[in-house]
């Protein structure tokens, strides 16, 4: 089955810096990507995703990049602000399986 | 985007004794629901996939005679953990997925003394 790698899994940025998180999948014929910001105590909440026919998505200060060859994929958060301070997950799924497979996490601290 | 609601939002009860955790679309039918769990600081795994008029699906590892999936109608699937002991405290959620994109309902936090 798929295999999602994360890292970091904890990050720290100056409020106003970039934030990037990367994640690795296993399953070449996985081709659905999204990433979740989960509060603490509360549901995870979809922020972007991305499908394996585009390389790149962005969305206000959040952005994704997917490398199909190398089967990674990783978020940007540019302009970070306190309310960025969460816990991330990307996840992958497979054509045809309506199974995701999440990453481990990354707990983003964004430093007033 | 779809809604997904999940009831009780946090139970507490005594080792041995089993709980029940109810799992709503609210504005769309599911054919499928998703059962995860998530211990402290770590990642959602899924537990089971649900399916209405049928078997539930359960994960490498997942006991199905300790966590009893029921999905009897369109909107309502339930997660019942039988004898339930401190190891099974956890945060669960259930999910549904009726456009491609997941949507999670609450999440119930059960814990077990």
């Amino acid at each position: 089955g798929e295999n999602v790698e994360q890292h970091p899994s904890t990050l720290s940025v100056q409020e106003g810096d970039s934030a990037v998180i990367k994640c690795t999948y296993s399953d070449s014929a996985s081709n659905y990507f999204p990433w979740y910001k989960q509060e603490l105590g509360k549901r995870p909440q979809l922020i972007i995703d991305i499908r394996s026919n585009v390389g790149e998505k962005k969305d206000q200060r959040i952005a994704v990049t997917l490398n199909k060859t190398a089967k990674h994929f990783s978020l940007h958060i540019t302009e970070t602000q306190p309310e960025d301070s969460a816990v991330y997950f990307c996840a992958a799924r497979p054509f045809g399986n309506e199974k995701l497979t999440f990453g481990t996490g990354t707990r983003l601290t964004i430093i007033p | 985007g779809a809604v997904v609601s999940q009831h009780p939002s946090w139970v507490i009860c005594k080792s041995g004794t089993s709980v029940k955790i109810e799992c709503r679309s609210l504005d769309f039918q599911a054919t499928t629901m998703f059962w995860y769990r998530q211990f402290p600081k770590q990642s959602l795994m899924l537990m089971a996939t649900s399916n209405e008029g049928s078997k539930a699906t359960y994960e490498q590892g997942v006991e199905k005679d300790k966590f009893l999936i029921n999905h009897a109608s369109l909107t309502l699937s339930t997660l019942t953990v039988t004898s339930a002991h401190p190891e099974d405290s956890s945060f669960y959620i259930c999910s549904a997925s009726p456009t491609g994109e997941l949507f999670f309902g609450e999440g119930s936090r059960l814990t077990v003394l």
